[in-house]
């Protein structure tokens, strides 16, 4: 079975700086996404950026970044010039591609940290 | 857009009571999924559908039940709550074209079973 581990409950960063979350999974399937997903206290659940297995360039999205390296299973996401508005929850998921068959809409999440920007 | 409806947003139940929670999409999305969310344990899957007519248990499926009559709607139904039900629940949609589509998540139910 699939699993996603998020070893930071916690993180603190300074307005303007840089924070990386990391992210750890474990699986045996070659074809699969890793997602992080934000969680404000309005409690939505916000994609933050999203990255295939099979494509080796890291994803990025503004000032959202990813280091994934494959053959570690890790997927850590950079924040880079933290604003207040990204303090929130944070979550990375995985989800099996359409190679195995079946449905592909399970996501597996990890537990979570919670981000604080200090101004 | 409406994207991803669930009603109620809260919700106290007396322990043994039932309920419908509420779920509906407007986009058309071949897929939908329940989640709950509990302190320290991120978001489990209930149960999920492929398609109207097609639903599978997830991780947690023990005291839900649900149906998806319609592409739209996919109600998940508490058949006696218990205190470990009290959570977070979020519906989900995502269409069926491809594994790497993200998932569209309404705005949680809170419900707290006393």
């Amino acid at each position: 079975a699939q699993t996603v581990t998020q070893s930071q409950p916690e993180m603190s960063v300074q307005e303007a700086e840089t924070v990386t979350l990391s992210c750890t999974y474990d699986t045996s399937e070659s074809d699969y996404y890793l997602f992080w997903y934000k969680q404000p206290p309005s409690r939505q659940m916000i994609l933050v950026i999203r990255q295939e297995a099979y494509k080796q360039q890291n994803a990025t999205e503004n000032r959202f970044s990813v280091n994934f390296q494959k053959a570690a299973k890790s997927f850590s996401l950079k924040i880079s010039d933290s604003q207040l508005g990204d303090a929130a929850m944070y979550f990375c998921a995985y989800r099996r591609g359409l190679l195995y068959g079946g449905a592909t809409n399970k996501l597996i999440f990890g537990t979570g940290t919670l981000l604080a920007v200090q101004p | 857009n409406a994207g991803v409806t669930q009603t109620p947003k809260f919700q106290v139940l007396k322990t043994g009571q039932s309920m419908t929670l509420q779920c509906a999409q407007d986009m058309n999305h071949e897929y939908m999924s329940w989640y709950r969310q509990d302190p320290g344990m991120g978001l489990r899957l209930i149960h999920y559908s492929v398609g109207a007519g097609i639903t599978d248990q997830g991780e947690v499926p023990n005291g839900y039940n649900v149906s998806r009559s319609t592409t739209e709607d996919f109600p998940l139904r508490l058949l006696s709550a218990a205190p470990s039900q009290t959570s977070v629940y979020f519906c989900a949609s995502s269409t069926g074209q491809g594994a790497g589509q993200p998932q569209h998540f309404g705005d949680g139910t809170r419900l707290s079973i006393l």
